[in-house]
Order: structure tokens, then sequence, then C-alpha cells
């Protein structure tokens, strides 16, 4: 059965500072997709990544950073020099499958606040 | 792209009352899925259609759920006779196609249903 787990529920932070958001997933497919959405105090889910099972390679988009390790089961996102507007509900998520399953599994969520 | 609308942004409704929510997706955009997301939880799956065919449906959408996209434009949700445990915020999220894992999806504000 494929989970996800982020075992942070909230992290505080002050602005500037570095912040590592966790996220575990189990799957028994070889084939399977990763995500991370993020949830503004508005509640629009907003993506970030998408990751395939088959690319390990880490990738960096601006402040953000994602490390994808197999061996260990995870996928962890990474915010350099955190600003106040970075403050939602991060989600971690996982489809299955080849060509990835149309349902998402999402984890419960990490919430960030970031304080001025 | 005027994003993914959702009427209406809130419901109170008493318990045994029938709700209705509406979608309308990003123009063109031929998939569309309803999740669920309780308090402190990550969204749940209900259901997706390809422009109309239902294709799939979570065993969480139980009998007193149904959820139609008649014109493979906008979609409804339907549950009848509410319980308690209805109260959620119920999301819509549509994709040009191909699944979650080629197409990112592209979610809305959400309708929170409160039922008293």
């Amino acid at each position: 059965a494929q989970k996800v787990t982020q075992a942070q529920t909230e992290i505080s932070v002050v602005e500037k500072e570095d912040v590592t958001l966790d996220c575990v997933y189990e799957t028994r497919d070889t084939t399977y997709y990763l995500f991370w959405y993020k949830q503004p105090p508005s509640g629009e889910l907003v993506f970030l990544i998408r990751r395939n099972s088959f690319d390990e390679q880490n990738e960096i988009s601006g402040r953000y950073s994602w490390n994808f390790q197999k061996s260990t089961s995870s996928f962890n996102f990474t915010i350099t020099a955190s600003q106040v507007v970075d403050s939602a509900v991060y989600f971690c998520a996982l489809s299955e499958g080849e060509g990835g399953s149309e349902k998402l599994v999402f984890g419960k969520g990490t919430k960030l606040t970031v304080n001025p | 792209d005027t994003g993914v609308s959702q009427n209406p942004r809130h419901k109170i409704t008493k318990r045994g009352q029938n709700v209705t929510f509406r979608c309308d997706p990003i123009s063109e955009h031929n998939r569309l899925y309803w999740y669920r997301q309780t308090l402190g939880q990550g969204p749940e799956f209900l259901t997706y259609f390809q422009n109309e065919a239902q294709l799939e449906k979570s065993r969480l959408l139980s009998d007193r759920f149904s959820a139609e996209r008649p014109k493979g434009s906008f979609s409804t949700l339907e549950i009848q006779r509410t319980e308690q445990g209805d109260s959620a915020m119920y999301l819509c999220a549509s994709s040009p196609g191909g699944g979650p894992s080629y197409s990112p999806l592209h979610f809305g504000n959400g309708t929170r249903l409160t039922v008293t």
C-alpha cells in the first residue's frame, strides 16, 4: 500500500533561516512519482515539483531545493533564506505506477511559519 | 487562464440536508478531480473525470455522494442526507490530461462544508 509520512507537524523559523521539510514514502511499485504542493492560508494547493522514481538528481529552483534518496525512501524539501511569504502548509504526495495513477496520496502536511 | 473556480466558498447546513457544490475547471482541461480535506490532514482522492466520463471513484465516496460532469466542462458534487462527518474542505482540481504525473493538477480554493 502507498503511504506518505510527514513527521513534522509544525515548524517555526525566523526569517532568513534555512528550513528542511521531511517526507518519507512507502510503495511497492518500482515506478512512481513524488510531488510537493504548497497550501497558503487562501487554501489553494500550488504545485511545486514532480519527480519520477528513475530520476534521483537533486533539483534547485531559486531558494527551493529537493533531495530525493531512494535508499531511504525520502524526498525532502529545503527552503534557503526563508521569507514570511513562505508561511504555508506544505504537502508531499505520491502517485504509483507506470505513467502514474490518477490518484495522489498526500501526507498530512507540515505547517511552516516564518516569523519576521 | 482564470484558474479553477469553486462555489460556494463556504456552506453551512443542518444534518440530513442535501448540498451541492460546483467546480469550473480551467477551460480545455479535460480531466477534473475531487478531493476532500479534513482539518489537519492532507487531501484525499474522491473521484475523477475525463471529459464527461467518471473513470474512478474512491471507496470514500459513499452512496450518499454523487458527482457529475454532464458536458465535460463544469462538475457538481452532491451530498445527500449530510452527516457531521461530512464536514470538510472539498477541493476540485483540473489538468490538461495524462494524469498528475504528466500534467500538474491545478486546484481551486475549495468549498468548506460545515454540517451542524
